[in-house]
Parts: C-alpha cells; structure tokens; sequence
C-alpha cells in the first residue's frame, strides 16, 4: 500500500460526460502529480501540484481540469469526454518536488 | 519527442539470472533517475533511484547504473525471481525552480522471469 488512495477504481460513462476522479497524497506530501496510461503505452505526464499551486504542466488537454485543495487532496476533471480519453489515470504523490513519488492504484475510465 | 526511451519492450531471463534492462534519455537537464515496477491492475511501486552526482546505486538484489556521458542507465536485478515478472519504467525528471519537477517515464520493459 503506497498510501495515496484514488477514488473510484474504476468509472465508466458515455462520450460528451464529465467526471471527476480524487486523489488523496501521502500524509505530509505536499506534491500531487496526475499521470495516464492509455492501453499499451507508457506513463503520459498530466499536470502536477504543490502546496496547492500548479508547478508543471504536460500534455494535458484543454478539457481537463485539476487542483488541489487546501487539505492536499486533489481532483482531476474531465469534461466533454470522448472515446479515446478512456484510461487509467494514476495520481502520485512525493514529499517535495523532485524526488520519487509513490502513486496510487490508479481509476479506470472507460468511455462508452 | 520522447526524452525516455526503453528500446526493449520485453524481456525473458531464466530464474537464479541476471536481469538487465536498459534505458537512454535524451535531455541532458535531468539529474534524477528511478526505476518503478509495474503489476497489471496496479499503480507503478518506486524501486530504486539514484542521483545525477553518482554513477551506482544498490538496494538488495537490485542495483542501477548511470553513464551520464552515454545518457545511459540500467537496472540489474540479480538473482531473478519469478515474482519479479512485471513491466518496469524507467524515469528521469529535471528540476526547475520556476517549472517545478515532474518524472518523464519510458514506455516499459516487460520483464518475464521462467521457473
């Protein structure tokens, strides 16, 4: 157990839909990173937060959407989905920026 | 533009081996390089990490190398197990005061470990 929990395991919803996938961090990582995995490929880097301010940010779409709260939790919004945002979307988290972060079991999406 | 690349996509190694799996990054900004292990349904689990100013680190049966002048590093997992049949990502990440840190994984190596 790496200790960042991920809300739902899995979720399934049709084209056009928004959802919102959570993230708890470790107790005391202040760093939250968003992370998807489409079907055989690797680990594409979303967006990253810390102490609730965004730090980095990769390819993520314009439809998507994250923060994190003053309690360290972060959420991930997806909106107007379609059929290729289906994935798993892992959150980590890591004490301070730059070292090595544990991730969460992650959330299925599935669009239908 | 893949900064991280993982040129093997699987590999199969006897039980009592050596597993070695590779990697080569392209950026040259990165100073901090890990190894996670991947289970199918499950989040990728740190394993090992070392840092830009060495060029070894070891942790048990698992010991990663960097050239930083090849931009090479690799992980060897001596001796294998079968439990340790699993996909592994290698990633390397840049720290930037005013871009913040994020880890740029290669794609995976399927490691098969035979009875």
């Amino acid at each position: 157990d790496s200790g960042v929990t991920q809300t739902p395991k899995h979720l399934i919803t049709a084209t056009g839909q928004r959802v919102t996938l959570r993230c708890s961090p470790r107790s005391g990582d202040l760093s939250v990173y968003w992370y998807q995995q489409s079907l055989d490929q690797g680990l594409q880097f979303l967006i990253q937060y810390y102490n609730g301010e965004e730090r980095a940010k990769g390819n993520i779409l314009e439809r998507f959407s994250a923060q994190q709260f003053p309690d360290l939790h972060s959420e991930l919004n997806l909106s107007s989905l379609e059929l290729g945002d289906s994935a798993l979307y892992f959150c980590a988290s890591s004490v301070r920026t730059g070292t090595e972060a544990f991730f969460g079991q992650g959330t299925r999406l599935t669009v239908v | 533009d893949q900064q991280v690349k993982q040129n093997s996509p699987s590999l199969s190694v006897q039980e009592g081996r050596i597993s070695i799996l590779n990697c080569d990054y392209t950026n040259s900004m990165f100073d901090y390089f890990l190894w996670y292990k991947k289970y199918p349904a499950e989040g990728p689990t740190f394993l090992i990490s070392i840092s830009s100013i060495k060029d070894k680190n070891e942790d048990g049966r698992f010991t990663v190398f960097l050239n930083k002048s090849a931009k090479h590093l690799s992980l060897h997992i001596v001796p294998s197990q079968p439990g340790d049949s699993a996909v592994y990502f290698c990633a390397a990440s840049a720290w930037g005061e005013t871009s913040g840190s994020r880890l740029t994984f290669g794609e995976g190596t399927q490691l098969t470990v035979n009875p």
